[in-house]
């Protein structure tokens, strides 16, 4: 399997610009996981959904970040509108059940 | 209140030495356990876990891990440090074993020639 895939890889945009960060999970997983990385705050788990439906957003920072699973080898992280302390390293991870949890490489998100 | 502290923020020791990596956690029943590596760039590894039964959990890369109930700990350890296993270091806990994942703030090693 090729792993969890991200993209894009890097992102730079500017303020008040919508950004959507791609995720495709491993081929039969089905809990996939949104998590942010900044120097400030560490790794913080944004979202999670388990086939397909959301199970718990309260990591979402507020209403300008939505996710969406619209079937079970896609997910999108949207920001609209973004803003520069959004700029972070965005993860995507899947599992099987409680089985080990592999990560995506990351979409580094520069907001100028 | 819940939490997984990491102590050492940064780390350093000379390649060929030992190496133990802090993790404690605060949660009241044993959660599953994990160390991940990131290197530079790079997504997150897993270098390995403990779910339940043997206390000393080997993982790859030669690490190991040993929870100890008493002190709501589970350290990381390597007998002797390459120079590529500089990077960053996460514990993680699963308090409710549901693949919900929190994570410590991340030890950085540094590798000394």
């Amino acid at each position: 399997d090729a792993g969890v895939i991200q993209s894009p890889r890097h992102e730079v945009t500017e303020m008040g610009q919508e950004v959507t960060l791609r995720c495709k999970p491993i081929s039969g997983h089905d809990y996939l996981f949104w998590y942010r990385q900044t120097m400030m705050r560490g790794l913080e788990l944004l979202i999670y959904f388990n086939n397909n439906v959301p199970i718990d957003d309260s990591g979402m920072p507020e209403d300008r970040f939505s996710a969406k699973m619209p079937n079970a080898s896609f997910s999108t992280l949207k920001i609209q509108p973004s803003e520069p302390r959004d700029s972070a390293v965005y993860f995507c991870a899947s599992n099987l059940g409680s089985d080990t949890q592999y990560f995506g490489p990351g979409t580094r998100l520069t907001v100028l | 209140a819940q939490s997984v502290t990491q102590p050492d923020i940064h780390i350093t020791v000379s390649e060929g030495a030992s190496l133990e990596l802090r993790c404690n956690y605060s949660y009241g029943a044993t959660p599953y356990l994990f160390w991940y590596v990131q290197s530079p760039g790079q997504g997150l590894q897993l270098l390995l876990k403990y779910f339940s039964g043997d206390t000393l959990v080997q993982g790859i890369k030669g690490f190991e891990a040993e929870f100890k109930r008493s002190q709501s700990s589970f350290n990381l350890r390597k007998p002797s440090v390459h120079w590529s296993d500089a990077a960053e270091y996460f514990c993680a806990v699963d308090p409710s074993n549901t693949g919900k994942l929190i994570f410590g703030q991340g030890t950085t090693l540094q590798v000394k020639p």
